[in-house]
């Protein structure tokens, strides 16, 4: 069954400093990979997600990821880290032949200090 | 307004006494699911909805019930409830061929069981 680990439950960087946030999935076929944000109190929302098209990503908030298909990775980055970006991320991914199910990670919570 | 509305944001009940959660999309979304988020576990699927009257298990349906009898309104219902279901509920809906583009999710609903 696929699956996705992201490592590290907690990621703390400053303000200004870069952030590497970590997903790796294991799929047997091509995935759609997708990043999501959650603020306090509120749902998840998409970052950015990779569908077969581009490895490199750009989503919202200055965030991107790359694809490594090599790795079986989809790190998610961002160059420089503002207090707002104070919240947890998940990974999540669908495989290509069977999309009638997303499956999330366990999820990273980003603190940023001033 | 593209959204995803549940109802309601916050419940406490007792064990044993019925409940339904609904939600409700007005973005004529083939695709819905529903999830309960937990600490250190992430999101995991309770069931899902391919469309009206075509419903199926996820990863954790022990204890719970859905329906999909329109297209817009997929309520998750809790029979019994039992304190192993407190946790927080998402809704999240996808158009058409699943979840290879983006998942639009609800703003949750807290759930207390004593």
């Amino acid at each position: 069954a696929q699956s996705v680990t992201q490592l590290g439950s907690h990621v703390s960087v400053s303000e200004g400093a870069l952030v590497l946030l970590r997903c790796n999935y294991s799929s047997s076929v091509p995935p759609y990979l997708f990043w999501y944000v959650q603020y306090p109190n509120q749902g998840l929302q998409l970052l950015l997600k990779y569908t077969s098209a581009a490895t490199l990503v750009k989503g919202i908030n200055g965030f991107e990821a790359e694809f490594k298909k090599s790795e079986t990775s989809f790190h998610l980055t961002k160059p420089s880290a503002h207090m707002s970006d104070a919240a947890e991320y998940f990974c999540a991914v669908s495989e290509t032949y069977n999309t009638d199910k997303l499956i999330f990670g366990t999820g990273t919570r980003l603190q940023v200090f001033p | 307004e593209a959204q995803v509305t549940q109802n309601p944001r916050y419940l406490i009940t007792v064990t044993g006494k019925k409940l339904t959660v609904t939600c409700s999309q007005n973005m004529n979304h083939e695709y819905m699911s529903w999830y309960r988020q937990d600490p250190g576990l992430g999101l995991r699927q309770i069931y899902y909805s391919m469309n009206v009257e075509v419903t199926d298990k996820g990863d954790v349906p022990e204890g719970y019930k859905v329906s999909r009898k329109e297209k817009r309104n997929f309520p998750l219902i809790l029979e019994s409830p039992s304190p192993n279901q407190t946790s927080l509920y998402f809704c999240a809906s996808s158009p058409e061929g699943g979840y290879r583009t983006e998942a639009f999710f609800g703003q949750g609903t807290r759930l207390t069981v004593v």
